[in-house]
């Protein structure tokens, strides 16, 4: 089972932030938290993890509580290419069970 | 750089035949890892395959699936007898498992449906 919680989907404006929540209330002391997101047809691709600082790259933030309870994937300017499923996962560093929950259906509206 | 690489793009099958599904890792990657995705669904972890380690097959659905990997590089994803409940997209990642990260870089998938 997935260690994680996240709204099925979520609709944002063009042009506006995306902010995406996911609960791991069960995460453990050695545990990342990672974001994935899959464009339909394809392949999922890596977005961005963390342990408990926050993070950030060219693609986007990672907001992690103090408690590591839960967390945001933060797009700050979404565009119609970032509808996707965008799936949080809890893992250990070099974990070998990555488990894919059912993910956030992300639809960025014109 | 080459990604990572997985064929046939698209495979049909009648029911009860056997299929092969490869998939060619990024060069260096020590890590591989099978997953499958039904219609609509997440990702359904497979099998992980970590250097000369043994691999791990929990996620097998049942014993007509088996993998291996060759020389550390090339995959083979064996189903036997396949059934319809078979039919998804089936992804192969590749990780470097260095450093910080154990980033997974996926393949575009092998479509299998069985009729």
């Amino acid at each position: 089972d997935a260690k994680t919680t996240q709204p099925p989907s979520m609709d944002c404006a063009e042009g506006r932030a995306a902010n995406l929540p996911c609960n791991h209330s069960t995460i453990s002391g050695n545990e990342y938290v990672y974001w994935y997101r899959q464009i339909h047809s394809q392949g999922p691709q890596y977005i961005i993890h963390g342990l408990k600082n926050n993070e950030t790259n060219e693609m986007a933030s990672l907001i992690i509580t103090e408690d590591r309870k839960s967390s945001t994937l933060i797009l700050p300017h979404a565009t119609l290419r970032d509808t996707a499923v965008y799936y949080c996962i809890v893992s250990s560093l070099y974990g070998q069970n990555f488990v894919f929950g059912p993910g956030t259906r992300l639809s960025v509206l014109p | 750089g080459a990604g990572v690489s997985q064929s046939p793009s698209n495979k049909v099958t009648e029911k009860g035949k056997d299929v092969e599904l490869r998939c060619d890792p990024i060069s260096g990657h020590t890590a591989l890892y099978w997953y499958r995705q039904s219609l609509g669904q997440g990702l359904e972890f497979l099998i992980y395959f970590q250097g000369n380690s043994a691999p791990d097959k929990s996620g097998l659905p049942s014993d007509r699936f088996s993998a291996e990997r060759t020389g550390g590089s090339v995959s083979t994803l064996t189903i036997q007898r396949t059934q319809q409940e078979d039919s998804a997209v089936y992804l192969c990642a590749s990780s470097p498992r260095s450093g910080s990260n154990n980033e997974q870089f996926f393949g575009p998938g092998t479509r299998l449906t069985v009729l």
